[in-house]
């Protein structure tokens, strides 16, 4: 029973534009939130975080929206740059043993 | 320092060798953590320490087995391994376990077991 969902495997976006990556989840005892950016043979590094108290949280070019009656969140990127070129995994805990629980990420291709 | 370093970088093990992974970190977390992520698959959760004790065992074979010496240093000792647990393990820290902080990751070490 996969909790975070990113259904949509890969994306592709022009340079400057918007990026928008997706991600919903099912169990609603989560109440934090946090996008991880992996590139190639490198583990995965914090992009930004919210907490359930928030529907919003900004952080440069990237702004993650959470919608907790649709249990969904959205990451955006704006401008998009071909250095954001990378694989994004959602990722949810919460609950009686808080470990991180991850969705199985969106390739993002930023096109120059 | 906001760095997790993992040695080594790949290892290619028989399934009869004993072999350990090694994490270390200097940020001053108390919360450690092992993944493992096999390709096109989001990374698995397998131990947790908090304060350098065993905290969570996400129900991991024997043939796996994690130490924490102390609050910098992670270990993950291998024997017996099958080739399907060839994948990439994730080590990762966090300030401490189950409040709001994020985990920062190492590179990993991708493991191929023949």
């Amino acid at each position: 029973d996969q909790q975070v969902k990113q259904n949509s495997p890969s994306l592709s976006v022009q340079e400057g534009r918007i990026s928008i990556l997706n991600c919903d989840y099912t169990n609603s005892m989560f109440d934090y939130f946090l996008w991880y950016k992996k590139y190639p043979a490198e583990g995965p590094t914090f992009l930004i975080s919210i907490s359930s108290i928030k529907d919003k949280n900004e952080d440069g070019r990237f702004t993650v929206f959470l919608n907790k009656s649709a249990k969904h969140l959205s990451l955006h990127i704006v401008p998009s740059q071909p250095g954001d070129s990378a694989v994004y995994f959602c990722a949810a805990r919460g609950g009686s043993n808080y470990k991180l629980t991850f969705g199985k990420g969106t390739l993002l291709t930023v096109n120059p | 320092d906001t760095e997790v370093t993992q040695t080594p970088k790949h290892l290619v093990m028989g399934m009869t060798n004993k072999k350990s992974l090694k994490c270390e970190q200097h940020m001053g977390h108390r919360a450690m953590y092992w993944y493992k992520q096999k390709a096109k698959k989001p990374p698995e959760l397998m131990f947790v320490y908090s304060y350098e004790k065993l905290s969570i065992n996400e129900s991991v074979p024997s043939r796996f087995s994690p130490e924490c010496p102390n609050s910098s240093l992670l270990n993950l000792h291998l024997h017996a391994l099958q080739p399907e647990d060839s994948a990439l393990y994730l080590c990762a820290s966090s300030q401490v376990w189950a409040m709001d902080t994020e985990a920062f990751f190492g590179q990993g070490t991708r493991l191929t077991v023949v």
